[in-house]
């Protein structure tokens, strides 16, 4: 069966330390796609980046940062130099595609970030 | 341009009481629909998805059921709320994995529906 381990509930930092959040997932599928999103105090749900089980290179964007390992089937997020708008809820996402697309979530981390 | 519309934003039903929330997708044809429930501990809970007009998965046994009378269109409704049914409620649509492969697996999701049961 799926499922998504976030082991941190909360995470608090100072504005310009560097985070990482952990992601473990489980599959038997040997191709799957992994995603994380950030959940804002706005409540919705805003799509930050997917990655399939065939493509093991580390992803940058601008702060952000993730690396995938197979071999420990993480797929951990890095902020560097983080800020106080990076405060949110994230979730690490599973998914077998196909034509259902179920995504199985990850319980959430609080990521909070003191000025 | 894909929109998807959600509501109400806020609802605070009596325990007993009906529900119905609403979303719809626009800019797309054939999505694929879902249902989601975020309880107090903040974990995401698959409800129900559609793969198409009238068909209905559910994922969890519950007070729930689901209904897609349109393409666009997906419907969560109780007969008789449960104050376990109190949560955040969110719809999401993806574009349908075979024929859209640009875009596949990525969920895009409403802003949901914060619900109160008292």
């Amino acid at each position: 069966a799926q499922k998504v381990t976030q082991a941190q509930t909360e995470i608090s930092v100072v504005e310009k330390e560097d985070v990482t959040l952990d992601c473990v997932y489980e599959t038997r599928d040997t191709t799957y796609y992994l995603f994380w999103y950030k959940q804002p105090p706005s409540g919705e749900l805003v799509f930050l980046i997917r990655r399939n089980s065939f493509d093991e290179q580390n992803e940058i964007s601008g702060r952000y940062s993730w690396n995938f390992q197979k071999s420990t089937s993480s797929f951990n997020f890095t902020i560097t130099a983080s800020q106080v708008v990076d405060s949110a809820v994230y979730f690490c996402a599973l998914s077998e595609g196909g034509a259902t697309n179920k995504l199985i979530f990850g319980t959430g981390t609080l990521l909070a970030v003191q000025p | 341009s894909q929109t998807i519309h959600q509501w109400p934003a806020t609802l605070v039903q009596p325990v007993g009481s009906p529900l119905s929330l609403e979303c719809t997708v626009e800019g797309t044809s054939n999505p694929n629909l879902y249902w989601y429930r975020q309880a107090a501990g903040r974990g995401l809970q698959l409800l129900f998805y559609s793969v198409g007009i009238g068909q209905i998965s559910s994922e969890v046994p519950q007070n729930l059921s689901a209904s897609r009378p349109q393409d666009r269109q997906f419907i969560l409704s109780s007969k008789k709320l449960l104050l376990s049914d109190s949560g955040f409620y969110l719809c999401a649509w993806s574009a349908w994995a075979a024929r859209e492969a640009s875009s596949n697996e990525k969920l895009f999701f409403g802003s949901g529906t914060q619900l109160s049961v008292l």
